[in-house]
């Protein structure tokens, strides 16, 4: 069975500081791993899935398979940036079925 | 497009009551995914459809829970007798018949259960 670890509830940094939100993963398989963002009184929206390689707002994470980890990076935090952040995983080998979601940080950037 | 509509946003139920959550998918979206989300905790996956089928039931409680997708109409989440261990927040994410990166599921914006 597949688990999603996101250690930290709350994280706190200041505008344009580096932020770092951790999640790791535990899964026999070779995984997707995704991060979900949802903005105050908006719907969980998709940010970055691994497989894109891409850059969104600023954002980067990396799939390590050696640590099993998918870190959600930016380098300068910006205040529309505070929200919860979820890391979700996909069992591979299916291109469709479920989402397993960590518990979740909550991002607040101090002006 | 409006998106993954779901209704009620706010729904308040007694003990043993039943309870019918509505979800919507985005146009041309064929594949439906319920999730809870209890107080303190993240997402978690319920079942999985596809028009008239259900794909993945593997996360649904084994007793009073039940959902459909059918031909025409919104997918229908079900809860009978209601506890108040119930009360929490249900998602409901669609996404395109496509593959790879075709594939990303969309949320709407939840139904939040309250059993009295």
């Amino acid at each position: 069975a597949q688990r999603v670890t996101q250690p930290e509830k709350l994280l706190s940094v200041f505008k344009g500081a580096p932020v770092e939100l951790k999640c790791n993963y535990s899964y026999s398989g070779s995984p997707e791993l995704f991060w979900y963002v949802q903005y105050s009184r908006q719907r969980l929206q998709l940010l970055l899935r691994h497989i894109s390689r891409e850059s969104i707002k600023g954002f980067t994470a990396d799939l390590n398979k050696g640590e099993t980890s998918f870190h959600l990076k930016k380098p300068f935090a910006q205040e529309e940036d505070s929200a919860m952040y979820y890391c979700a995983l996909r069992a591979g080998g299916t291109s469709y079925g479920k989402l397993t979601f960590g518990q979740g940080t909550i991002l607040t950037v101090h002006p | 497009n409006a998106g993954v509509m779901q209704n009620p946003r706010h729904l308040v139920r007694r003990r043993g009551q039943e309870a019918r959550l509505r979800c919507s998918p985005m146009k041309g979206h064929s594949h439906v995914y319920w999730y809870r989300q209890l107080p303190e905790e993240g997402l978690k996956f319920m079942v999985y459809l596809q028009k008239e089928n259900i794909i993945d039931e593997s996360g649904m409680p084994k007793e009073r829970f039940s959902a459909e997708f059918p031909k025409e109409g919104p997918s229908i989440l079900r809860i009978q007798q209601v506890v108040r261990g119930d009360s929490a927040a249900y998602f409901c994410a669609s996404s395109p018949p496509g593959q790879g990166l075709l594939n990303t599921q969309y949320f709407g914006p939840g139904t939040r259960l309250t059993v009295l």
